[in-house]
């Protein structure tokens, strides 16, 4: 069956670090992924996209990459800061009129 | 832009009665929209997928009949919980989708059956 691996276990890092969250998928052929911010009690917010033939992916301090040969997803947080602690959700899609399947999300911590 | 709402943010009801939750597109139109629960520490389920102007697709083991979907116009879903019973109390959120490849989601309702 399909499967979206997250460490579910919380990250803590120290200011400034770069946070590195990983996700790894299987028994699945995503046209595309998705990274989502979630904060306690409300609803995610869309971060980026990658498509399967893309590589990598930045946006200011962000950056994803994908790895459709290891099934894989890394989203990094460059010069992380306090205000980016949060839950992070990794979303696949199969493309066309496929539902989008959403990871259990990995909360990152950030320590001043 | 692309922001949608939710109302009510959190509700307590008793078990038996039933609770609407609204979910809408503020400014922009939406052809499609997903009705999701989460439960404390648990990836988003969705539970139908709700487009404008017909019946909602509802995922395997989701009773339509207790949980009703109504999408009337471009920019409102609706969710009813019928006879609600301390089960059903979760995170319940909404998203639209604004083109094929981004759902945008709304804040969020807490249910709570009492």
């Amino acid at each position: 069956s399909q499967k979206i691996e997250q460490n579910s276990e919380a990250l803590n890092i120290q200011e400034g670090k770069t946070a590195t969250l990983t996700c790894n998928y299987t028994n699945y052929s995503p046209a595309y992924l998705q990274w989502y911010r979630q904060d306690p009690g409300r609803g995610p917010v869309f971060l980026l996209l990658i498509r399967e033939n893309e590589k990598e992916k930045r946006k200011e301090r962000l950056k994803v990459t994908f790895d459709t040969t290891l099934k894989q997803s890394l989203f990094h947080i460059t010069a992380s800061q306090p205000a980016d602690s949060a839950t992070y959700l990794c979303a696949l899609h199969s493309g066309g009129y496929q539902k989008v399947t959403f990871g259990i999300g990995t909360k990152l911590q950030v320590i001043p | 832009g692309a922001v949608v709402s939710q109302h009510p943010s959190w509700v307590i009801c008793k078990s038996g009665t039933s609770v609407k939750i609204e979910c809408r597109s503020l400014d922009f139109q939406a052809t499609t929209m997903f009705w999701y629960r989460q439960f404390p520490k648990q990836s988003l389920m969705l539970m139908a997928t709700s487009n404008e102007g017909s019946k909602a697709t509802y995922e395997q083991g989701v009773e339509k009949d207790k949980f009703l979907i109504n999408h009337a116009s471009l920019t409102l879903s609706t969710l009813t919980v019928t006879s609600a019973h301390p089960e059903d109390s979760s995170f319940y959120i909404c998203s639209a989708e604004g083109d094929r490849e981004t759902q945008y989601f709304g804040p969020g309702t807490r249910l709570l059956v009492l």
